[in-house]
């Protein structure tokens, strides 16, 4: 799996958008771009995936550019319960036991009152 | 639909003890994992199987032994607990392909804290 470099902090209003930007340069074609986010100590939990189309659901959007070799996940309007750790993954969802799910370190978002 | 239990959710144990670490899932998940997190890291991968019967290394299987002797349950074991095993571990589970109306996303428990004395 592509390696993904995310910046280790951010904050944001609440009620504001919140832009989290992650990086995978070395992205391959059938690897698509996963999101969790692991609120305090709680089970990790999946937010959204996206392989080159731009991607929204009740949660998020999944913004990725046309290379393909960085997105951006946006939660339209933040509330204080978004405070957590997002992970930003690239894998194939389909190769079997090559397709391991593997986490970094991710990016904080700390939303502010 | 239960989906990813963990059992036990705590537990202590002395250095040297033995123990075995229970997850359940309840969505036909082909795919099942075992993560420890240690405190201000990410998760790092202990051990995964991608079926019944089939087990594979992840990024620290040191001092861990796995078991999958039925699709929706993951036995993780600890044949003689240190301290340094002391962390918070997380099962998951996901299909391994998708298909029309499901996709590959992975489904956590709620994690077992588990302290070695």
């Amino acid at each position: 799996d592509a390696k993904t470099t995310q910046p280790p902090s951010m904050d944001c209003a609440e009620g504001r958008a919140a832009n989290l930007p992650c990086n995978h340069s070395t992205i391959s074609g059938n690897e698509y771009v996963y999101w969790y986010r692991q609120i305090h100590s709680q089970g990790p939990q999946y937010i959204i995936h996206g392989l080159k189309n731009n991607e929204t659901n009740e949660m998020a959007s999944l913004i990725i550019t046309e290379d393909r070799k960085s997105s951006t996940l946006i939660l339209p309007h933040a509330t204080l319960r978004d405070t957590a750790v997002y992970y930003c993954i690239v894998r194939v969802p389909w190769a079997g036991a090559n397709s391991k799910l593997t986490f970094g370190k991710g990016i904080t978002l700390s939303v502010r009152p | 639909n239960a989906g990813v239990t963990q059992t036990p959710k705590f537990r202590v144990l002395k250095t040297g003890q033995s123990m075995t670490l229970l997850c359940a899932q309840d969505m036909n998940h082909e795919y099942m994992y075992w993560y420890r997190q240690d405190p201000g890291m990410g998760l790092r991968l202990i051990h995964y199987s991608v079926g019944e019967g089939t087990t594979a290394k992840g990024e620290v299987p040191d001092g861990y032994n796995v078991s999958r002797l039925k699709k929706q349950n993951f036995l993780l074991g600890l044949e003689s607990a240190a301290p340094s095993q002391t962390s918070v571990y997380f099962c998951a589970s996901s299909y391994l392909y998708s298909r029309q109306g499901r996709g590959t996303e992975a489904f956590f428990g709620q994690g077992t804290r588990l302290t070695v004395v």
